[in-house]
């Protein structure tokens, strides 16, 4: 079955950039999506890859895209307290996602 | 554009009781609608997917007599949870697909509905 997996937890200085990996095994993936979530709330869609894309580059966030090591990351640049959240990477493939779970950012000032 | 509303976000109720959760696409139609849990510094689980006018289909190992789901029009998806037990505690989010989305497998997520079973 499809598995995705992100490291947990990930301390940046506040105006550091901050990388957060994630390896995934379904090779049959459309779209890769990373999202946001702040406590107690739902998940907010930060940016997507489509599976024939190596980079995507959305102001300060900068997708990577390893087909062939099936490893997906998100690269925050200038990090700010605002950034501070789980992030999760998740797969999509037949209509379904499947989620990592979750990298925890702290951002100190 | 593109909310998705979850009714209520938060909810205590004692065991044995039924509790229903609403998911309702503000702004825009959607065919499929998703039902997740998530446990406490833990993923995502998806439970079932639910398709207007059809019955839902159901994860593997998710009980579909005990967590009923009715989508009965393009804005509106239910969940209820029947007989709740404690371990049925959770937060649970619903998605939402938007009808001719120009972004293939995009969702948009609620914000989630804490449940307590006391």
């Amino acid at each position: 079955g499809e598995d995705v997996e992100q490291s947990l937890f990930l301390s940046v200085r506040e105006g550091d950039s901050s990388v957060i990996n994630c390896t995934y095994t379904d090779s049959s993936s459309t779209y890769l999506y990373w999202y946001k979530q702040e406590p107690g709330a739902g998940l907010q869609l930060l940016t997507y890859i489509f599976s024939n894309m190596d980079m995507k580059q959305d102001q300060r966030l900068t997708v990577l895209l390893n087909k062939k090591d099936k490893h997906l990351s998100l690269r925050i640049a200038d990090t700010q307290t605002g950034d501070s959240a789980i992030y999760f990477c998740a797969e999509t493939w037949a209509g379904k996602s499947t989620f990592g779970d979750g990298t925890t950012l702290t951002v100190k000032p | 554009g593109a909310v998705v509303s979850q009714h209520p976000s938060w909810v205590i109720c004692k065991s044995g009781t039924s509790v229903k959760i609403e998911c309702r696409s503000l702004d825009f139609q959607a065919t499929t609608m998703f039902w997740y849990r998530q446990f406490p510094k833990k993923s995502l689980m998806l439970m079932a997917t639910s398709n207007e006018g059809s019955k839902a289909t159901y994860e593997q190992g998710v009980e579909k007599d005990k967590f009923l789901i009715n989508h009965a029009s393009l804005t509106l998806s239910t969940l209820t949870v029947t007989s709740a037990h404690p371990e049925d505690s959770s937060f649970y989010i619903c998605s939402a697909r938007m009808k001719d989305s120009p972004l293939l497998d995009e969702q948009y997520f609620g914000p989630g509905t804490r449940l307590t079973v006391t």
